[in-house]
């Protein structure tokens, strides 16, 4: 059965620094989704990686793929406070898509 | 644009009752999922569909049931409800898997179980 694990699960850091946070899965998957939701609301999407080496970015955010490792990243360059929020990773294994336990991010001023 | 409609938002049941969550879609997606999200946790998968008149158990269905009679509509039964059922509910859906479309979710359906 597939496992998705993220870490770290909680991470404060101060703006304009930068960080990353892992995803790992335990199944071949060809499909890993980045998700960000803000407290008392739905999941806004950030990314979808389809192929190996696939980077994608958006602003301050930028995720890759390594399908071989089994490794997604979500890489956060100079923070800033907007981006204090629970971000989840997500596989497609057959039909079903899997979440992590998400990464709650505090942006401190 | 409706996108991916669940209803009621909020609702509170009595230990024992039953009740159905409704999700409608208008994007003609073949895909959808019910998640439920405990508090500061994860989105684990109930149930899912592929299509019209298939479904299938996700990661905790125990206590829910679902139908899928068209396209549009992907419904969520909760029999006999219990404390451990007090939970968000998200119901979603995408085109397909294949094609590594974007998922869109709904706005969340919050239970409480007493």
């Amino acid at each position: 059965e597939l496992k998705v694990e993220q870490n770290p699960l909680f991470l404060s850091m101060q703006e304009g620094k930068n960080y990353t946070i892992y995803c790992n899965y335990s199944t071949t998957s060809d499909r890993l989704y980045w998700y960000r939701q803000d407290p008392g609301k739905s999941l806004e999407s950030l990314f979808v990686l389809l192929s190996n080496g696939a980077v994608k970015q958006e602003g301050r955010l930028m995720a890759s793929l390594d399908t071989k490792a089994r490794l997604s990243t979500l890489h956060i360059t100079a923070a800033v406070h907007d981006l204090s929020a629970t971000y989840f990773c997500a596989v497609g294994y057959d039909d079903k898509i899997i979440f992590g336990k998400g990464t709650r991010l505090h942006i401190l001023p | 644009n409706a996108g991916v409609t669940q209803t009621p938002k909020f609702r509170i049941l009595k230990i024992g009752q039953s009740m159905t969550l409704q999700c409608a879609q208008d994007m003609n997606h073949n895909y959808m999922y019910w998640y439920r999200q405990d508090p500061g946790m994860g989105l684990k998968l109930i149930y899912y569909s592929v299509g019209a008149g298939i479904t299938d158990k996700g990661e905790v269905p125990n206590g829910y049931n679902v139908s899928r009679s068209t396209t549009e509509d992907f419904p969520l039964r909760l029999e006999l409800a219990a404390p451990s059922q007090t939970s968000v509910y998200f119901c979603a859906s995408s085109y397909g898997q294949g094609s590594g479309n974007t998922i869109y979710f709904g706005e969340g359906s919050w239970l409480t179980v007493v």
